[in-house]
């Protein structure tokens, strides 16, 4: 089955800096990979997703990139702040078994 | 409004006992997905469902149950808590098709004494 890594585990910015967090996979059929933020206390929600037939995807602050070749997809936010401080999770997903699996998890905090 | 429902918010509740744990979402989804989760830590697949009647179990090994006999509701039901089902479950829901978001629910917080 599929399996999903990510680093770091936690990352520490000063606001306004940029933040980048690298997910790997392990299923070369996988081909949709949404990332999902979490805040302290509160529901994962979907931040932006990128599927197979796209290599970046780009909304306002945040971007995502996807290598099929080498298996790893990354997030990357611009100017941060302190909101964006919360757990972030890439997930990888084979559409033909409609399983969702998520890596282990990032913490960021935005120093202000 | 349409959403995903979880009850009850939080469970206390002693070893042996039996528990469900309650989702509903009004959204028209198909399929429904169970997730463990601890503190800020990855969020486990334990079971999901294609619709009415489809049940599959998830990559983790999970010692609860699930049913679907309606489409808008996906039960978890652990026969005898123990302290090591103390966790946090997420209920989630999605549209059917590939690749499609998931809508998650505010979590049970369970703890088994």
């Amino acid at each position: 089955g599929e399996n999903v890594e990510q680093h770091p585990s936690t990352l520490s910015v000063q606001e306004g800096d940029s933040a980048v967090i690298k997910c790997t996979y392990s299923d070369s059929a996988s081909n949709y990979f949404p990332w999902y933020k979490q805040e302290l206390g509160k529901r994962p929600q979907l931040i932006i997703d990128i599927r197979s037939n796209v290599g970046e995807k780009k909304d306002q602050r945040i971007a995502v990139t996807l290598n099929k070749t080498a298996k790893h997809f990354s997030l990357h936010i611009t100017e941060t702040q302190p909101e964006d401080s919360a757990v972030y999770f890439c997930a990888a997903m084979e559409t033909s078994y409609d399983k969702v699996i998520f890596g282990p998890g990032t913490s960021l905090s935005v120093i202000p | 409004e349409a959403d995903i429902y979880q009850t009850p918010r939080y469970l206390v509740i002693g070893t042996g006992k039996k528990i469900t744990l309650e989702c509903s979402q009004t959204m028209g989804h198909d399929k429904m997905y169970w997730y463990q989760q601890d503190p800020g830590m990855e969020l486990h697949l334990i079971h999901y469902s294609y619709g009415v009647n489809s049940t599959e179990k998830g990559d983790l090994s999970s010692e609860s149950t699930v049913s679907r006999i309606r489409t808008e509701h996906f039960p978890l039901t652990l026969e005898s808590a123990r302290p090591s089902h103390t966790s946090q479950y997420l209920c989630a829901s999605s549209e059917q098709g590939a690749g499609e978001k998931l809508f998650f629910g505010s979590g049970t917080q369970l703890s088994v004494l």
